[in-house]
């Protein structure tokens, strides 16, 4: 079953904030976060396992609610290379067998 | 984080030939393996899970004697699409599991079907 991802399409300002959910039908063994530019493959970001998980790097940060089934992406002042669209992928099963969704598009303009 | 490379990047094939996809892992050893497809403006669908040394297993609808797998060493597996057609033109996108579980891609191939 393909995770839910929203919004589809978000266009930001250069400096401010983005939250991106990835909501699934199922239970999750873990959330894994891609990033991907137009024509190239995509970049990990973060992996959140479940029992429940907040990380973070630089600007970036998600947070897993397990019970939910649910995972959310914080993009904190937002810099132009932040542009591309981005994909959750679940893991059912802790197989590593990840089913993308359908990827949010982010704009970042000056 | 990890390397995962391709080869070729890109490549150009008349209909009815058959294309071979080389995915390594160049800086650890990869038991696993999958294979993903992804067309334009959509998401990554997982078509395989490459095993080293036991055969690939397939997803639902995804044929397995036309998109042939096989993981030859813990750090290379190829992809073998036989008998292309232009309706399998596509961005063919390996990755590879790390121990802690992150999963690292490789630059993928663009594949054209005439």
């Amino acid at each position: 079953q393909q995770p839910v991802q929203s919004p589809q399409a978000v266009i930001l300002r250069e400096g401010e904030d983005a939250v991106i959910n990835c909501s699934s039908s199922k239970a999750l063994y873990s959330v894994h976060w891609y990033r991907q530019k137009h024509g190239e493959a995509p970049v990990f970001l973060m992996i959140l396992l479940k029992g429940g998980e907040q990380k973070g790097h630089d600007k970036i940060s998600a947070s897993f609610n397990e019970k939910k089934q649910q995972s959310s992406l914080y993009l904190t002042a937002s810099q132009l290379s932040y542009s591309g669209t981005y994909f959750c992928g679940t893991d059912l099963q802790g197989a590593q067998k990840l089913v993308f969704g359908q990827g949010t598009r982010l704009t970042i303009n000056p | 984080g990890a390397v995962v490379s391709q080869h070729p990047s890109w490549v150009i094939c008349k209909s009815g030939t058959s294309v071979k996809i080389e995915c390594r892992s160049l800086d650890f050893q990869a038991t696993t393996m999958f294979w993903y497809r992804q067309f334009p403006k959509q998401s990554l669908m997982l078509m395989a899970t490459s095993n080293e040394g036991s055969k690939a297993t397939y997803e639902q609808g995804v044929e397995k004697d036309k998109f042939l797998i096989n993981h030859a060493s813990l750090t290379l597996s190829t992809l073998t699409v036989t008998s292309a057609h232009p309706e399998d033109s596509s961005f063919y996108i390996c990755s590879a599991p790390v121990e802690s579980g992150e999963q690292f891609f490789g630059p993928g191939t663009r594949l054209t079907v005439l």
